[in-house]
C-alpha cells in the first residue's frame, strides 16, 4: 500500500464550481498533513496546512482532515481557470521515527472557463 | 521568490560529466531536503540535513553526493549520471525537522544526455 494515494485525474470541474481533491495516507500516526499546488514546470507552492481533525479554511481553499478515516481533502470554491494545476498531499508519517513529508502522485485539476 | 534559491535552473549533462546543483535559503530554516521528481512519480526524498547534519539518505546511489556546510546551503554533486537521473530536482527547508511546512526552491531541472 502506498504511503500517501491520491487519484490523478484530471479532475474537470467548470469555472466557479467547488473543486475537491482528495487524500489518504497508511501511517496512522500521523500527525501533520499538507496541500502543495504546482503548475507545470513549476515547484510545489504551499497552500494549507492542518494538523486537527475538522475543517481549516483559508479563503477559497478548505482543508478537511478525518485521522480517524486517515483521509484529508481540499475543497477549491469558486473554481478559476488559474487553479488548474496539480495539488499534491504531503504528510509527515510520525510513527516512522523519521521526520520527513511523504507526497502523493498529486491530482490534476481542469478549470473549465 | 520563496526564500529558497537554486541554480542552476536549467542543467544538460553528459554521463561522465561532474555537476553540482545549489540551494541557499533566506529563511532562518534548520531543516533542508533533496527531492526528486520524475514523471509521473510522486516526489522522492533523497536527503534531510538538520543543523547541516545528514538525517537521512534515502537509498540514494553514491554518484549523488550531497553536501551541507551550514543551515543556509546545501549542494548535490553529480557524477557519472545516468540518463534516467533526468529529472527537476526540488531543495526545500522548514523551520525544523518534519514539524511545520516546507518550502521548495524553483528547481533545477537535469537532462543527462
Amino acid at each position: 500500500q502506498k504511503e500517501v494515494e491520491q487519484n490523478s485525474g484530471p479532475l474537470s470541474v467548470p469555472e466557479g464550481a467547488i473543486a475537491s481533491l482528495n487524500c489518504t495516507y497508511s501511517d496512522r500516526g500521523s500527525q501533520s498533513f499538507f496541500w502543495y499546488r504546482q503548475y507545470s514546470g513549476k515547484s510545489p507552492e504551499l497552500i494549507m496546512s492542518i494538523y486537527s481533525n475538522g475543517d481549516k479554511e483559508d479563503g477559497r481553499f478548505t482543508a478537511q482532515l478525518n485521522k480517524a478515516s486517515q483521509y484529508v481533502s481540499l475543497l477549491i470554491r469558486d473554481s478559476q481557470p488559474s487553479d488548474s494545476a496539480t495539488y499534491l498531499c504531503a504528510v509527515i508519517p510520525w510513527g516512522s521515527g523519521t521526520y520527513k513529508y511523504i507526497f502523493g502522485t498529486g491530482t490534476r485539476l481542469k478549470v473549465l472557463a | 521568490e520563496t526564500g529558497v534559491t537554486q541554480t542552476p535552473r536549467h542543467l544538460v549533462m553528459g554521463m561522465t560529466n561532474k555537476k553540482s546543483l545549489k540551494c541557499e535559503q533566506h529563511l532562518g530554516h534548520n531543516a533542508m531536503y533533496w527531492y526528486k521528481q520524475s514523471a509521473k512519480k510522486p516526489l522522492e526524498l533523497m536527503f534531510v540535513y538538520n543543523f547541516k547534519e545528514q538525517t537521512e539518505n534515502n537509498s540514494v546511489p553514491s554518484r549523488f553526493s550531497p553536501e551541507c556546510p551550514n543551515s543556509s546551503h546545501l549542494f548535490l554533486h553529480l557524477h557519472t549520471l545516468q540518463p534516467e537521473d533526468s529529472a527537476l530536482y526540488l531543495c526545500a527547508s522548514s523551520p525544523s525537522l518534519g514539524t511545520t511546512e516546507a518550502f521548495f526552491g524553483q528547481g533545477t531541472r537535469l537532462t543527462v544526455v
